[in-house]
């Protein structure tokens, strides 16, 4: 069965300071991956998504970047955390971008002070 | 711009009763529609996917409807119980699938 995990589970960090968030998916090859956040009050935002290694689009222009260095990895970064990026972030995959469930992961409460 | 709208934001009901959650959007245009759980400070957890051409899905106590033409997603959940107590949320999918867009969601609470 596929199982997806995220590190770390909480994360406290300060204003200015680097992000690095990863999440990676077992039992599937190929997944489309996805980050989202959530934000106090405000629904989940899709943030990037990808369809295949060094593949990444992003949907909102923001202070995070992406990178998918394997199939099953993806990572969430930033190089200066701002205090808006505080939120729960949630990766997701799927086989099929369209016709499938998306399943998401424990997910990240980001916490920037 | 698709919107989604979850009404009631928040709902309480005693064990045993059945209930429906609504879940509205603004641009019929989706490829599917999916209804998810989330427990406190948790992921999010895939409860039923309905896609555009379809009319209902169930699993078990679940009972998923969409009415694509008038933009409405119920989900309907029999014989409550305490354990159904977290945070339905209603998402729908655009057309090329890579992107969901979710409703606010219903907090529910189940009383013993």
């Amino acid at each position: 069965s596929q199982t997806i995990h995220q590190w770390p589970a909480t994360l406290v960090q300060p204003v200015g300071s680097p992000l690095s968030l990863e999440c990676t998916v077992e039992g599937t090859s190929n997944p489309n991956l996805y980050w989202y956040r959530q934000a106090a009050g405000r629904g989940l935002q899709l943030l990037f998504y990808s369809v295949g290694i060094g593949q990444i689009s992003s949907e909102v222009p923001q202070n995070l970047s992406a990178s998918r260095p394997q199939d099953r990895q993806f990572i969430l970064s930033s190089k200066k955390l701002l205090l808006s990026d505080s939120g729960f972030y949630l990766c997701a995959w799927s086989v099929e971008p369209s016709r499938d469930s998306k399943f998401f992961g424990p997910g990240t409460r980001l916490t920037v002070l | 711009k698709q919107e989604v709208t979850q009404i009631p934001a928040a709902l309480s009901v005693p064990e045993g009763e059945n209930l429906v959650l609504n879940c509205s959007f603004t641009d019929s245009a989706i490829y599917n529609l999916q209804w998810f759980r989330q427990d406190p400070g948790k992921g999010l957890t895939s409860l039923l996917l309905i896609q555009s051409s379809q009319r209902e899905q169930t699993s078990g106590r679940l009972n998923a409807s969409l009415d694509k033409s008038s933009g409405r997603s119920t989900l309907y959940i029999a014989a409550s119980q305490p354990g159904d107590s977290a945070t339905y949320l209603c998402a729908v999918s655009n057309q090329a699938g890579t992107a969901l867009i979710f409703g606010k969601g219903t907090t529910l609470s189940v009383s013993s």
